[in-house]
This record gives structure tokens, sequence and C-alpha cells, in this order.
């Protein structure tokens, strides 16, 4: 069974730029997370998705996170204008039903400069 | 809001010693999830536990959720180097999941 693919695994951007995270998840997932992870904390959800409508996005700083998964399936994170404290890593997660076990993608290494 | 306290943050052992993290919930939870992150990993699910009192063993590590279901821990015996990682805790509340700041194992050189 395919895991939960991410890309890029990598990202150096410079402060006020945008930059755009693709997480397709476990066929057959219809919770969707993404997770902002800080070096040294836990994760912090940022978005949950049942499906394509948004569960839970009160972490989600909206003036510059936006998030989407259109047809249900996989899903876009993307920051714009991006923030040296937006350095972190960026975490995608499905479950097959919501709030249980949940399955991670590498993730995103995003560091702003 | 629901908090989840995780402790120890940090616990150093001598390969072949115990190792125990717990999580304390001040609310009843309804289950509780268990998750290892390796360093420059991503978090991979070990557990969860549902039930009042239940205790679950996956080889070296025995997990416990507390017969009032406010607390749980992870012990993992006799602990080897593919031990290290941080272990997080994560409880269902009010539609999310909420996570615990995680317990670092490190094994003395």
């Amino acid at each position: 069974e395919a895991g939960v693919a991410q890309s890029p695994r990598y990202k150096i951007i410079e402060k006020r730029q945008s930059v755009a995270f693709w997480c397709n998840p476990i066929s057959g997932h219809a919770t969707l997370y993404w997770y902002q992870q800080i070096l040294g904390q836990g994760p912090k959800l940022l978005i949950q998705f049942q499906n394509n409508g948004v569960v839970d996005d009160s972490q989600l700083p909206k003036d510059r996170f936006s998030a989407e998964r259109l047809k249900g399936v996989d899903s876009t994170l993307k920051i714009q204008p991006a923030k040296l404290e937006d350095s972190a890593v960026y975490l995608c997660a499905s479950s097959l039903v919501e709030r249980r076990a949940a399955f991670f993608g590498q993730g995103t290494r995003l560091t702003v400069v | 809001g629901q908090q989840v306290m995780q402790i120890p943050q940090y616990q150093h052992v001598q390969e072949g010693e115990d190792f125990t993290t717990y999580c304390n919930s001040s609310t009843t939870l309804s289950n509780i999830q268990w998750y290892k992150q390796r360093p420059g990993g991503h978090p991979v699910f070990l557990i969860q536990l549902v039930k009042s009192g239940e205790v679950k063993k996956q080889k070296r590590l025995t997990f416990q959720f507390g017969e009032a279901k406010k607390n749980s821990s992870l012990h993992i015996t006799a602990t080897q180097t593919t031990d290290v990682g941080t272990y997080f805790c994560a409880v269902d509340s009010n539609y999310q999941l909420i996570w615990g700041a995680g317990t670092k194992l490190i094994i003395k050189p």
C-alpha cells in the first residue's frame, strides 16, 4: 500500500516570497491533515479536511496560509507571503476515519531566509 | 480547551535500561494514540487505546490506559538504539487531535 506522498522534500525561500506544498494521501482516506512542526516541538494542526470540506482550520494563519482539497483527494498548502517564523517542517497526514490513526508523509522542510 | 501534559521532556538511559513516558489529562479521554518520531523523520502511529484500564503490548513496548481514562503510559523494556526518538501521545478532543509535547528518548553513549 502506498503511503502519504508529499513534495517537495525541501524548500528554501526568501521572506515575503510564496511557496506551495502538495500532498497525496493514502487511497481511500477521507481525512487529511496539515501540520506544522517547529524543531523540538510537537506537531501543530493547521487544517483538517474531511473529504473536500474543512473540519478545523482554527490554527491556520489565514492572512498568509491557505489550503485546498478540491476533489477530496490530494491537497495543497500555500504560504504567501512567507515570514522567517514559518521555517518548519510541514507534515501531511491522512486517516481512514476522522481522529483515528494518522499516517504521515515524509514532510517538507521549509527554510525562510 | 483540552490540554495534555506529557512528561518527562527528555529521558537519558543506558542501552538496556527501561524507559517510560506519561501523558496526563484533566478530563476524561475517549481514546489516546501513541506515535514515535525518529530524528529527522515523521511521526509513525504505534497504537490506539480506547478502553479503561487497557494494556497492550508490542514486543518490548507496553501501553497502558488509566482506569479513569485520564492518563496513559508507554513503557519500553531494555531499550535498544533503534528506540531512539521522540514519543508523542495524542488525544481526541472536540473534533481535534491534541498532541503532547513529546518525550525524547536519548541513549547514553
